[in-house]
């Protein structure tokens, strides 16, 4: 059962354009929405993340939305950068009580061209 | 420091060596994980270790063997592996606590079986 369905599977934005990366969850334990970037040959590194009792938040060029009762979020780069070519994942955690269990999603592969 | 390392970067094998995998971090977290990732696709986690006890294991095949010797490192024990195991082994490490913590990934050891 796939808990996290992202789209879309590739992306390629002009400089400066805005990138929109979309995530719907079925599993409602989850209570905490993360953003992974991926860059070839690197482990993922978190970018930004949410958590589900605000529908908003923006680190610099980053912006997540969250609709709870859409069970979706979303991820916003605006004036996208040639640097932020890169997968992006996003994920979906459940504790254990004193470690995480990550589900992610499908990925997306994002060009940004000058 | 606020790194998780892992040796070798790359590593070739034949299906009848035993090779090791080895992670290590030193940010006082007290779980570390095991995740397979294949090309263009997301990580997949392998298995699980909080305060130095297994407390999950996806059904992995019993040629990968993890290890925790201590709270800092973690080993991935391979034997006999098959072709298809080719893939980038990633190391993950999160703080105590069961919260929203965030998991913090090594750069991934490339493994290639022949």
């Amino acid at each position: 059962q796939q808990q996290v369905k992202q789209s879309p599977q590739s992306l390629i934005v002009q400089k400066g354009g805005i990138s929109i990366i979309n995530c719907a969850y079925e599993n409602t334990a989850f209570d905490y929405f993360p953003w992974y970037q991926q860059f070839p040959g690197k482990g993922p590194a978190l970018l930004i993340a949410i958590r589900p009792d605000v529908s908003e938040k923006k680190e610099g060029r980053f912006t997540i939305s969250f609709n709870k009762s859409a069970k979706q979020f979303s991820l916003h780069i605006m004036d996208s950068q040639p640097g932020d070519s890169a997968t992006y994942f996003c994920a979906g955690p459940t504790f254990t009580g004193t470690a995480s269990k990550l589900t992610f999603g499908t990925g997306t592969r994002l060009q940004v061209t000058l | 420091d606020t790194e998780v390392t892992q040796t070798p970067k790359h590593l070739v094998m034949g299906m009848t060596n035993k090779k090791s995998l080895k992670c290590e971090q030193h940010m006082g977290h007290r779980a570390m994980y095991w995740y397979k990732q294949k090309a263009k696709k997301p990580p997949e986690l392998m298995f699980v270790y909080s305060y130095e006890k297994l407390s999950i294991n996806e059904s992995v095949p019993s040629r990968f063997s993890p290890e925790c010797p201590n709270s800092s490192l973690l080993n991935l024990h391979l034997h006999a592996l098959q072709p298809e195991d080719s893939a980038l082994y990633l190391c993950a490490s999160s703080p105590p606590g069961g919260g929203q913590e965030t998991q913090y990934f090594g750069p991934g050891t490339r493994l290639l079986v022949l």
